[in-house]
């Protein structure tokens, strides 16, 4: 049961695009579409912001866009904007056995 | 509105037990996967246990299996997490989520505010 891998972290500038990958397996990620991603301020609860690889809720911005390859996903954030400087997790359905796993989570700085 | 309030945290020490609760409101409670996700300081998120809607269907992290028990009241609303055998590395925010499906996990669109489980002697 060892976490999907995402990059410790990320940056860029106001107005930039940034992108945070989610590796895992073909037993998670590579094996199902329930690939979700959470945005996390600092002592507050996570906040989904993408579901199923690429659906957005009605509560995020149209700037956070989903995708996947194979065993891995990706979370693009475009027009990058102050508030956008958090946490990101990805997570995964991963069978009956493990369930569910999480990223190992990304800080994304606005520089 | 949704609404998931944990309760029952607090200290405890190195070998005890203690039990969390997460009230649930707004929603059909008994037609939904839920889930206990821990986040420790300073560390990520980690998925430690699911319920189908039904409580039949039980589903534990490694780091778990063994010393907690997931359980839900359908009658009641609420869902519980019974946690023995405590250690250090289990200090913790635990938050419950709402799962958007019935018997697997899709994705949680709703959190608890999170309750601190600390053990220390």
């Amino acid at each position: 049961q060892s976490a999907l891998t995402q990059p410790r972290s990320v940056s860029g500038s106001p107005g930039q695009s940034v992108t945070i990958s989610c590796a895992g397996t073909r037993s998670d990620v590579g094996g199902y579409n329930y690939v979700s991603w959470y945005q996390q301020h600092p002592g507050k609860a996570p906040k989904l912001m993408i579901f199923d690889v690429s659906k957005r809720p009605s509560w995020a911005p149209d700037r956070f866009s989903g995708s996947k390859s194979g065993n891995r996903a990706s979370l693009t954030i475009s027009g990058l904007q102050a508030e956008d400087e958090a946490d990101y997790y990805c997570c995964s359905y991963a069978g009956n056995y493990t369930f569910e796993i999480f990223g190992t989570g990304t800080k994304v700085t606005v520089l | 509105q949704v609404q998931l309030v944990e309760s029952g945290g607090g200290v405890v020490q190195p070998g005890g037990s203690l039990r969390l609760s997460c009230a649930a409101s707004g929603f059909t409670f008994s037609s939904y996967v839920m889930h206990w996700v821990r986040q420790a300081p300073g560390k990520g998120l980690e998925w430690v246990t699911s319920i189908g809607f039904d409580g039949r269907n039980k589903y534990y992290a490694d780091s778990v299996r063994g010393r907690f028990t997931i359980s839900r009241d359908n009658s009641k609303n609420t869902l519980y997490l019974q946690m023995n055998s405590l250690r250090a590395e289990d200090t913790a925010v635990y938050y419950c989520a709402k799962d958007r499906c019935r018997s697997i996990s899709c994705y949680s669109a709703y959190w608890g505010q999170g309750t601190l489980v600390t053990v220390s002697s």
